[in-house]
């Protein structure tokens, strides 16, 4: 089994619809992270939690809010989806400081 | 200016060949670095991490990290038509999470 699940794997919405990406980790890493990935931008950070109670904004976070349910669950919320939110989306975990990330399969959003 | 910077090729290179991915990075307070592979749809995996000045090898991969000159390489020996992927090059500055460039698109030509 993965240690990092992301559902779904695929996802069509419309403009204005709320949606929500799921993580789910076994890894037991406190750090969790959203990145989306656009043609030629790389990997940006939308939001990251070093735990339950501690979640903060990335570099591109407008548009977006986040849910740490617990220690191995994740959850990104696009409140009223715009089709510039089209892209793919990754979760990613890590334990520490100088530690590896290990990512996600990936969601590919595309909002119409 | 970015934070990490990559050349976004492609980069082109015969099968056997060595390929030279360099990364520039402009935050001195980066203390740690990682290369990442990506294949077309998928998602990133690590191949190296590097902390320290000078080389650091695994396999057909060297790492190469210059603090003085904020600049980080990754070499890939024998090359394969398999290695043909975007490589992502990734700085942890401990503030938050690790910061990517763009990527460098590598292609082995059979």
């Amino acid at each position: 089994d993965a240690d990092v699940t992301q559902t779904p794997r695929n996802r069509i919405t419309k403009t204005g619809k709320r949606i929500m990406l799921e993580c789910s980790q076994t890894k037991g890493h406190d750090r969790m992270y959203w990145y989306r990935q656009d043609p030629g931008l790389g990997l940006r950070l939308i939001y990251y939690s070093f735990d339950v109670k501690d979640i903060n904004k990335g570099e591109i976070s407008d548009g977006y809010s986040v849910s740490r349910q617990a220690q191995a669950k994740f959850s990104l919320s696009l409140e009223s989806a715009i089709p510039n939110q089209t892209a793919l989306y990754f979760c990613a975990t890590r334990t520490g400081d100088k530690e590896t990330q290990y990512f996600g399969p990936g969601t590919r959003l595309l909002v119409l | 200016q970015k934070e990490v910077e990559q050349n976004s090729g492609p980069l082109s290179v015969p099968e056997g060949a060595i390929a030279s991915l360099n990364c520039t990075y402009s935050d001195r307070v980066s203390q740690s670095f990682f290369w990442y592979r990506q294949y077309s749809g998928k998602s990133p995996e690590l191949i190296m991490s590097i902390y320290s000045n000078g080389d650091k090898e695994d396999g057909r991969f060297t790492a190469q990290l210059n603090k003085a000159s904020q600049y980080v390489s990754l070499l890939i020996r024998d090359s394969q038509p398999s290695d043909s992927a975007t490589y992502l090059c990734a700085a942890d500055t401990g503030r938050r999470a690790l910061t990517f460039g763009s990527g460098t698109r590598l292609q082995v030509q059979p």
